[in-house]
């Protein structure tokens, strides 16, 4: 079946570090690939996603290529921002289905 | 800007006790969904519902749920015969009939059973 693995959390940085979060999935066929973001006491977000193999999704500074040979999906960030601070869930859709598979999230806790 | 709205946001039920779950979907989308997530685990899809009729659902989504749209404005989850194990929050999406998929989430409503 379908499913997504996601580094174990807390991730903890300092302002302006370098950020990755590893995702990769499982899925039969060709899937929609997605990153959210939960911010305390909100619902989840869509940050970007990628549709097809070298896709790279792009929104706030954050970066995901989809890599079909590795089956993954990695989140990135250059420099990041206490702001940024939330949980981040990646998530797939299997081509001809609707209901998303979420892997387990990852809380990233950025320190001044 | 538009947004999914959950009500309410904490339900604390007693086992055997059924339990409706109201979400308000964005005013012109036409798929709606229920996802839940139990306490350090995954977001779990449940239920997708598309013209009044439910379009795909996942294992979980066994004869203990239901889920309607009432009117125009409500998507509701039903649980008949709640279990400690449906402690969980749950989460309503909608998304518009375009090409994106993008889904919109709700902020959840934690639901304890106890």
């Amino acid at each position: 079946g379908n499913s997504v693995t996601q580094m174990e959390g807390p991730v903890t940085l300092s302002e302006e570090a370098f950020l990755t979060i590893n995702c990769t999935y499982t899925a039969t066929g060709y899937p929609s690939l997605f990153w959210y973001v939960q911010y305390p006491g909100e619902g989840l977000q869509l940050l970007l996603k990628a549709t097809k193999a070298d896709d790279k999704g792009s929104n706030k500074g954050f970066e995901a290529t989809y890599r079909k040979e590795t089956t993954s999906f990695h989140l990135e960030k250059g420099s990041v921002q206490v702001s940024d601070s939330a949980v981040y869930f990646c998530a797939l859709r299997r081509g001809g289905a609707d209901g998303l598979t979420f892997g387990k999230g990852t809380h990233l806790i950025i320190q001044p | 800007e538009p947004e999914v709205t959950q009500t309410p946001s904490h339900q604390v039920t007693q086992m055997g006790q059924e339990v409706i779950l109201r979400c308000v979907p964005i005013s012109n989308h036409l798929y709606f969904y229920w996802y839940r997530q139990i306490l350090g685990q995954k977001v779990e899809f449940l239920v997708s519902f598309y013209n009044n009729e439910i379009s795909e659902k996942s294992e979980i989504f066994d004869d203990q749920f239901s889920v309607e749209r009432p009117d125009g404005s409500n998507f509701t989850l039903k649980i008949r015969s709640t279990k400690l194990e449906d402690s969980a929050m749950y989460f309503c999406a909608s998304r518009d009939t375009g090409g994106t998929y993008e889904q919109y989430f709700g902020p959840g409503t934690r639901l304890t059973v106890t």
